[in-house]
């Protein structure tokens, strides 16, 4: 079983749409959350970086960790054709550099205008 | 901004041929890492490095090699191309201390052996 889980789609929605995008994981060791962005062609970009549960909102972007449920998710308002990419969830247990960044396999996007 | 560069983007070559991955980085980071991407797949950390002269393997079992003689350089050579190492690797970089988690990628390099 892999330790963390994600869909990977493809998720097709129409523009201005809101998008959830969810990852599971099994190691509740894990207390650092990332959601990365990858164009096609393009390595992933950072996107959002949360610490143990709780949300966090930039501009349209929301993550949210629920420890409780090992679920994280990204929701994107107002959702532009910009958006369309794949989106990859990370997590590691500590800030330290011992531990390791654990991928999901990433979600692919489709924004239609 | 983040400035790392992966050479080639995009590489053919026939079984058996020896290739360096070339990958630089400008921001003066001590983490750099390879990671291997299938389509679908989660990434697979092969190789990283937390300064000059250290290289330890990744999770991922892999017949490559990388070398950390300087800091904005960490390549990747595999001295046996097999049409198994038909993949995208990513490199990327990560800040100063264990401070920092965020790691930035290149635009990664596309291998295809025959």
């Amino acid at each position: 079983q892999k330790e963390v889980e994600q869909d990977p789609g493809p998720l097709s929605v129409p523009e201005g749409a809101i998008v959830s995008l969810n990852c599971t994981y099994s190691n509740s060791a894990f207390q650092y959350f990332m959601w990365y962005r990858q164009y096609s062609r393009k390595g992933p970009e950072l996107l959002m970086y949360t610490y143990s549960s709780g949300n966090k909102e930039d501009g349209r972007f929301t993550a949210q960790v629920d420890k409780s449920s090992k679920y994280i998710s990204l929701f994107i308002r107002d959702s532009q054709p910009s958006d369309s990419a794949t989106y990859l969830c990370a997590m590691k247990q500590a800030i330290s550099s011992n531990y390791q960044l654990i991928w999901g396999a990433g979600t692919k996007l489709i924004i239609k205008p | 901004e983040a400035d790392i560069y992966q050479t080639p983007r995009y590489l053919v070559i026939g079984t058996g041929k020896k290739i360096t991955l070339e990958c630089s980085q400008t921001m003066g980071h001590d983490k750099m890492y390879w990671y291997q991407q299938d389509p679908g797949m989660e990434l697979h950390l092969i190789h990283y490095s937390y300064g000059v002269n250290s290289t330890e393997k990744g999770d991922l079992s892999s017949e490559s090699t990388v070398s950390r003689i300087r800091t904005e350089h960490f390549p990747l050579t595999l001295e046996s191309a097999r049409p198994s190492h038909t993949s995208q690797y990513l490199c990327a970089s990560s800040g100063f201390g264990t401070g920092s988690s965020e790691q930035y990628f290149g635009p990664g390099t596309r291998l295809t052996v025959t």
